[in-house]
């Protein structure tokens, strides 16, 4: 049964950058692909980005290309998401979730959500 | 990119009713359909997925049915601990995308 435990909130200014974790248990690390996805206060859901480590592929979502960036420590079984160039607009839940049977499907388990605030 | 269309914003059921929630996909998706269920406070939890499928441990109550571009989520009983927001989500092109998601209030 594969858990995903990712780190605790952040607060930011405007104009940094923002790095969260994602930690995997269960299961073999490398097999599966990670993917990530935000939820802005009050509104939907939006997939940002995925790797499959055992492939060092990744995809982004074109509205973030160049601020986005997805990566993994096979070895620390753990999953990172940076975003740089934070703006207000990047204030939202940040999920982290494993690709189901493969890469590119649905996402299942999911992590716990890590809050990040962009305020000056 | 494909663009999931969810109705209604919002449903209300009373408990031991059938709720029925549609989403609809701006092309063909085939199969390649998931539903969540999200709770205040909470991440996603998968429900569906290839449109049909229940996920590990999700009560039977819970169905999926259609393809193409028109898909529906039933509960066939509502229970208290269904009230909820309930997404579709399609994966059959990149990126994958969400619909906007359905309250189910009581």
């Amino acid at each position: 049964q594969v858990q995903l435990v990712q780190s605790g909130a952040e607060v930011k200014k405007p104009g940094s950058s923002v790095k969260v974790s994602c930690k995997a248990s269960g299961g073999t690390f490398s097999n599966f692909a990670i993917s990530w996805v935000r939820q802005a206060p009050g509104q939907g859901l939006e997939w940002m980005g995925s790797l499959i480590p055992f492939f060092n592929k990744t995809d982004y979502a074109q509205k973030l290309q160049g601020r986005v960036t997805i990566t993994a420590d096979e070895s620390a079984t753990v999953a990172y998401l940076e975003l740089s160039s934070l703006r207000s607009e990047d204030t939202a839940m940040y999920y982290c979730a494993r690709d189901g049977r493969g890469y590119g499907n649905w996402f299942d388990p999911w992590g716990q959500g890590t809050l990040v605030t962009v305020s000056s | 990119e494909i663009v999931m269309t969810q109705s209604p914003a919002t449903l209300s059921v009373s408990p031991g009713e059938r709720a029925t929630l549609s989403c609809r996909a701006s092309q063909r998706v085939s199969s390649s359909l998931a539903w969540y269920q999200q709770k205040p406070g909470q991440a996603p939890r998968l429900l569906i997925y290839g449109a049909v499928n229940r996920a590990t441990g999700i009560p039977a109550r819970f169905s999926g049915s259609g393809s193409g571009t028109e898909f529906t989520l039933t509960i066939s009983s509502l229970q208290s601990e269904d009230f909820a927001v309930y997404y579709c989500q399609q994966y059959s092109d990149w990126p994958r995308t969400f619909g906007q998601g359905t309250k189910l209030e009581i």
